[in-house]
């Protein structure tokens, strides 16, 4: 079975524009989660979906919204960017929220 | 609050050597315990899960673990690492509902030399 994917890997935008960031589960998982990792740290937690539903929310702004589709793939947005917004941005997919698998990521570097 | 230590942010060591990575966690609530690891601009790997059951845990790759309630710590361990384990290890904890997030530790540094 594929694993989760990720699109773009790289993205390279300017401060105050918008960017989506997009996700597809595994085939079979329904919970897809969204982390933010900076260079040097740990992943941090954004948003978690579970059958198209909001089931968590991380200590991240109001800039940050993501959503699930029909199909379980997800999309993360960010509006305004930041300097700060520079991160490593990653996916990951369960069946029902806990053994989350991730995909390889999406780089975005703010300029 | 929840909170993963992992209390050495580099270990080198030569190959073949046993190596043992460290974590702690804070938490008042029961708990599943994870490492992952990542290597570089790659995401991030289950290498291996506690959820429930027998305290020690294999995973992939020859590593394996052990959760020690009483000591709150869930030591990662390989008896003989390779040149191909030079990576990032993360130990995360997750609350035992199911739906919650994924809480890291800082990451350990594994550099394996000849």
């Amino acid at each position: 079975d594929a694993g989760v994917t990720q699109s773009p890997t790289h993205l390279i935008k300017t401060r105050g524009q918008h960017v989506t960031l997009r996700c597809s589960p595994i085939s079979g998982h329904k919970s897809v989660s969204w982390y933010q990792q900076v260079l040097g740290q740990g992943p941090q937690f954004i948003f978690q979906y579970y059958e198209k539903e909001e089931r968590g929310r991380g200590n991240f702004p109001d800039r940050f919204s993501a959503r699930q589709f029909p199909n379980y793939s997800s999309e993360l947005n960010v509006n305004a960017l930041l300097l700060g917004d520079s991160a490593l941005y990653l996916c990951a997919s369960s069946r029902q929220g806990y053994e989350q698998y991730f995909g390889p990521g999406t780089r975005l570097t703010v300029t | 609050a929840q909170s993963v230590t992992q209390l050495d942010s580099q270990v080198p060591v030569f190959e073949e050597a046993p190596v043992e990575l460290r974590c702690n966690y804070s938490s008042s609530v029961s708990v599943y315990l994870f490492w992952y690891v990542q290597y570089p601009n790659q995401g991030l790997q289950l290498l291996l899960k506690y959820l429930s059951g027998s305290t020690l845990v294999k995973g992939i790759n020859g590593f394996e673990a052990e959760f020690n309630k009483s000591q709150t710590s869930f030591h990662l361990r390989k008896p003989s690492v390779h040149i191909s384990d030079t990576a990032e290890y993360f130990c995360a904890l997750q609350n035992d509902q199911a739906g919650t997030a994924l809480i890291f530790g800082k990451g350990t540094t594994l550099s394996v030399s000849s």
